[in-house]
């Protein structure tokens, strides 16, 4: 199985403030990466698919890079709906799998 | 707009069965394989068995594989996810979520989920 490890686990921030979330496959996956926001109780959201292409609707401060091994989500200007928990997952091949998880929380 | 509701969960004892449903809406159901994933109390994602537009293509992840049977009825714009030998670990809430009908294997619009409780 590819192995998805995410960093930080955890992170707190200001609003305002621009964050990064970095996602690692144990093999290359090429772009067939999706990230997901999570708010507790509440259904996974989908962000972004692709590595990099936004999903309809979701706002541009949102954004997705990288291929192969090496992702980044970055959150430009933190407003309070953003403080959640960030997935990252990998859909080249089955069995698809998840990152940990990285927990945004509010400074 | 796309909605998904799961249904089915409960609780029950280890070694019991269980079917969750999952009905679909706002789209052409046979557009869009179907997937469902799992969170167990606490935890992190995981995607438990993906099922093609038309049935042709099936897959489980090990942890279920043998156990639960994925299935759909696009007359009835539903997927299905029967589980058979329940254990603790699968205590978890299910969510069914749609792949993107242009784009392979990524999904877009997932449900709420659905409890499901192993216990005796």
């Amino acid at each position: 199985d590819i192995q998805m490890t995410q960093s930080p686990s955890s992170l707190s921030a200001f609003v305002g403030d621009r964050v990064t979330i970095t996602c690692r496959a144990s093999q290359g996956i090429k772009n067939y990466l999706a990230w997901f926001q999570q708010k507790p109780g509440r259904a996974p959201k989908s962000l972004i698919y692709g590595a990099s292409s936004l999903q309809s609707g979701v706002p541009s401060k949102f954004s997705g890079s990288g291929s192969a091994t090496d992702f980044t989500l970055t959150i430009r200007s933190l407003q309070p709906e953003d403080f959640a928990t960030y997935y990252c997952q990998q859909y080249y091949t089955y069995p698809w799998t998840f990152g940990q998880g990285t927990k945004v929380e509010l400074k | 707009e796309v909605y998904l509701v799961e249904s089915g969960g409960d609780l029950v004892r280890p070694g019991g069965s269980l079917r969750l449903s999952c009905a679909g809406s706002g789209f052409t159901f046979s557009c869009c394989p179907m997937n469902w994933f799992r969170q167990a109390p606490g935890k992190g994602l995981e995607w438990v068995s993906s099922i093609s537009n038309f049935a042709t293509y099936i897959n489980y992840a090990p942890s279920v594989r043998g156990r639960f049977t994925i299935s759909r009825d696009n007359a009835k714009n539903s997927v299905y996810l029967q589980m058979d030998s329940l254990r603790a670990e699968d205590t978890a809430v299910y969510y069914c979520a749609r792949e993107m009908p242009t784009i392979e294997d990524a999904t877009d619009f997932w449900g709420r989920g659905t409890l499901v409780t192993v216990s005796s």
